[in-house]
């Protein structure tokens, strides 16, 4: 168990629709990650946030939006679903801020099926 | 585009025996090489991160090792056992603050 956990664990809705997927980092860690696993793809990073601001992006849609709130758990909105959103999302911390010199922890993972 | 690959994609390895793998990422504007172990419905673990060329880390039977002048890491496992079965996946960040990830070594070892 890393310490990091993620809600729900699976999720199923329809296309055109909009979803919020939660995750609570380790106690003590400023940054979290999200990250999207697709069937043909690998890991590919989302967005990093870090004690409540954006810190990086990587290849987010402009549907999906993240945020971390001043209790450091984060969330991750996905809208106009579309069957290509299907994956599974999982979100990572770390303790600090820079990537290279912090191990990232990762949750198990929110497994979204679009319809 | 930045890419990071890593051979071979699929690896069987009979238990007792070592085996390495690849991850070749960009050389340029270089930040950090991470390693990480997924097993099978479970999330990645962190197994190593190298900043330095020339780094090597270990952690028991598995150790790794860094290149950045031609963008290419190793990792390593001596005297492979059952637990060792998982997918290994390497992921480049660079000093723009992007994090590409390797689509992964998956590694079965044969009893």
């Amino acid at each position: 168990d890393s310490g990091v956990t993620q809600t729900p664990k699976h999720l199923i809705t329809a296309t055109g629709q909009r979803v919020t997927l939660r995750c609570s980092p380790r106690s003590g860690d400023l940054s979290v990650y999200w990250y999207q696993q697709s069937l043909d793809q690998g890991l590919q990073f989302l967005i990093q946030y870090y004690n409540g601001e954006e810190r990086a992006k990587g290849n987010i849609l402009e549907r999906f939006s993240a945020q971390q709130f001043p209790d450091l758990h984060s969330e991750l909105n996905l809208s106009s679903l579309e069957l290509g959103d299907s994956a599974l999302y999982f979100c990572a911390s770390s303790a600090g801020l820079a990537v290279p010199y912090n191990e990232q922890f990762f949750g198990p993972g929110t497994r979204l099926t679009v319809l | 585009i930045l890419n990071v690959e890593q051979s071979p994609q699929s690896l069987h390895v009979q238990e007792g025996d070592s085996t390495n793998f690849t991850c070749s990422f960009p050389s340029s504007n270089f930040y950090a090489l991470h390693w990480y172990r997924w097993e099978t419905a479970k999330s990645p673990e962190a197994l190593f991160v190298m900043t330095l060329n020339g780094d090597e880390k270990k952690k028991g039977r598995i150790s790794a090792t860094l290149n950045t002048k031609e963008g290419y890491s190793y990792l390593y496992i001596k005297g492979s056992q059952p637990e060792d079965s998982a997918t290994y996946l390497c992921a480049f960040s660079n000093r723009d603050d992007k994090i590409i990830f390797g689509k992964g070594t998956r590694l079965h070892i044969l009893p």
